[in-house]
């Protein structure tokens, strides 16, 4: 069963920083484009941020371009992504979300993890 | 950046009546080279994630009931919802994967009445 499972969120203050993970089981990890995308409260879906297999090519919203940073370790089937100089409006839920291919490219995001919850607050 | 504009924000229906929600691109999402839609559906209930309904415009993922439909190409699709039952009461949106930065519509919320 394919399973991706986030933590690391929390309570912080505007201007820290806060690591969020993402363990992927059930699948094999290293094949797989791995995204980030998080959801204020009562809001719709903002992507954030993109990684490759292989980590070779990330990119990122332009509004957390600078301040976040994605990664993986295929070796430990995680992918992470520091988020750093937080602002209030950085709250909201957090999800790593599983990218699928076939022969003409993406066709969307087929597994989702819970999310995790990051407010930004003094 | 590719703007997604959904609509309606929200609706109301009764169990077993048929719904339309739309979504406009702000570019077209057909791939020329291959004549593929790069358009999915997300279903997001209460409390949880989003759920994967329909990619490439029309196709629907694996589980997914007979009753959701997508339809449309180039800058205008719809996600039609059949004979709609009290468990299909969530969030929809529209999400465009033919580039980055990925962009989604602002989200329906379907009650049932």
């Amino acid at each position: 069963e394919v399973q991706l499972v986030e933590s690391g969120g929390g309570l912080v203050q505007p201007g820290s920083s806060l690591k969020v993970s993402c363990v992927a089981s059930g699948f094999t990890f290293s094949r797989y484009v791995m995204e980030w995308f998080r959801q204020a409260p009562e809001n719709g879906i903002e992507w954030l941020a993109y990684i490759n297999t292989d980590s070779s090519s990330t990119h990122y919203a332009e509004t957390v371009k600078g301040r976040f940073t994605i990664s993986r370790d295929n070796a430990k089937n995680i992918v992470d992504m520091q988020l750093s100089s937080l602002r209030s409006e950085d709250t909201a839920m957090y999800f790593c979300a599983r990218e699928s291919f076939f022969k003409y490219g993406s066709y969307g995001f087929d597994y989702w993890g819970q999310g995790v919850m990051v407010t930004v607050s003094s | 950046d590719i703007v997604m504009t959904q609509s309606p924000s929200s609706l109301a229906v009764s169990a077993g009546e048929t719904v339309t929600i739309n979504c406009k691109s702000s570019q077209s999402l057909l791939s020329s080279r291959n004549q593929i839609n790069y358009l999915a559906w997300y279903q997001q209930k209460p409390g949880q994630s989003p759920k994967l309904l329909i990619y490439l415009a029309s196709t629907r993922e694996s589980g997914v009931p007979d009753r959701f439909i997508g339809s449309g190409s180039g800058t205008d699709f719809t996600l039609t919802i059949s004979s709609v039952q009290a468990e299909d009461l969530a969030d929809y949106y529209c999400q465009q994967h033919y580039n980055y930065p990925l962009t989604f519509g602002s989200g329906t919320k379907l009650e049932i009445k």
